[in-house]
């Protein structure tokens, strides 16, 4: 069975610089993988932030990138804002399946 | 706009059938691949099944395969999910989304089925 694993939790201050991470448990996360990124706020469905790695939505505010970091699909957001205060989910392709990390709560403090 | 609006979800006894659908507006519904995607209350995110946009192309997750039936009218402009055999294991906000070449891109606000005796 496939794992997609998240960092759990992670803290950052206000207007600074934090990076999740997603890595795949059959290896290293490549551009196949096809990563997206997703953001969820307490009662809301998730909205989508990035798809195939590092493209954005035309709605994704600006310090929101997506790359790849020492085998793992990454999320980094520039300019913490206390907005961007949710859980972060990443998702990878494998073949025809689609599995989704377990999700990251990024707390704005 | 986009809007995808869920229905059909609420409570069920184990072993109980319930069909959710997907009302899809603001787009061509029969140019995209659809997905039900799920959430335990609490929990993470669970990818459950995708249909392509004639329904020729389906997948179904391990965890619900041979209970779970996707299906799509696209003169309806309409997603469909057949859950039989429901267990407690099930019990979940059910979403529905549009798959594009920009990945899962639109999101239902979902509905809540709830597996109880």
């Amino acid at each position: 069975q496939t794992v997609v694993t998240q960092e759990p939790s992670l803290t950052v201050s206000p207007g600074g610089t934090v990076t999740l991470t997603c890595a795949s448990s059959t290896g290293a996360v490549t551009s196949g993988y096809y990563p997206n990124w997703f953001q969820q706020k307490p009662g809301q469905a998730p909205r989508a932030l990035i798809y195939s790695t590092s493209n954005k939505h035309s709605w994704t505010p600006a310090r929101f990138s997506g790359s790849l970091l020492g085998g793992k699909a990454a999320l980094t957001l520039s300019g913490v804002q206390p907005e961007d205060e949710a859980e972060y989910y990443c998702l990878l392709y494998y073949g025809g399946a689609r599995v989704f990390g377990g999700g990251t709560k990024l707390t704005v403090l | 706009q986009v809007q995808l609006v869920e229905s059909g979800g609420g409570l069920v006894k184990p072993g109980g059938s319930l069909r959710l659908s997907c009302a899809a507006s603001g787009f061509t519904f029969s140019d995209y691949y659809m997905s039900w995607i799920r959430q335990a209350p609490g929990k993470g995110l669970e990818w459950v099944s995708y249909i392509s946009s004639s329904g020729s192309t389906i997948y179904y997750a391990d965890s619900v395969k041979g209970r779970f039936t996707i299906s799509r009218d696209n003169a309806k402009n309409s997603l469909y999910l057949q859950m039989n055999s429901l267990r407690a294991e099930d019990t979940a906000v059910y979403y529905c989304a549009r798959l594009s070449r920009m990945g899962t891109d639109y999101w239902g606000q979902g509905t809540l089925v709830t597996v109880s005796s």
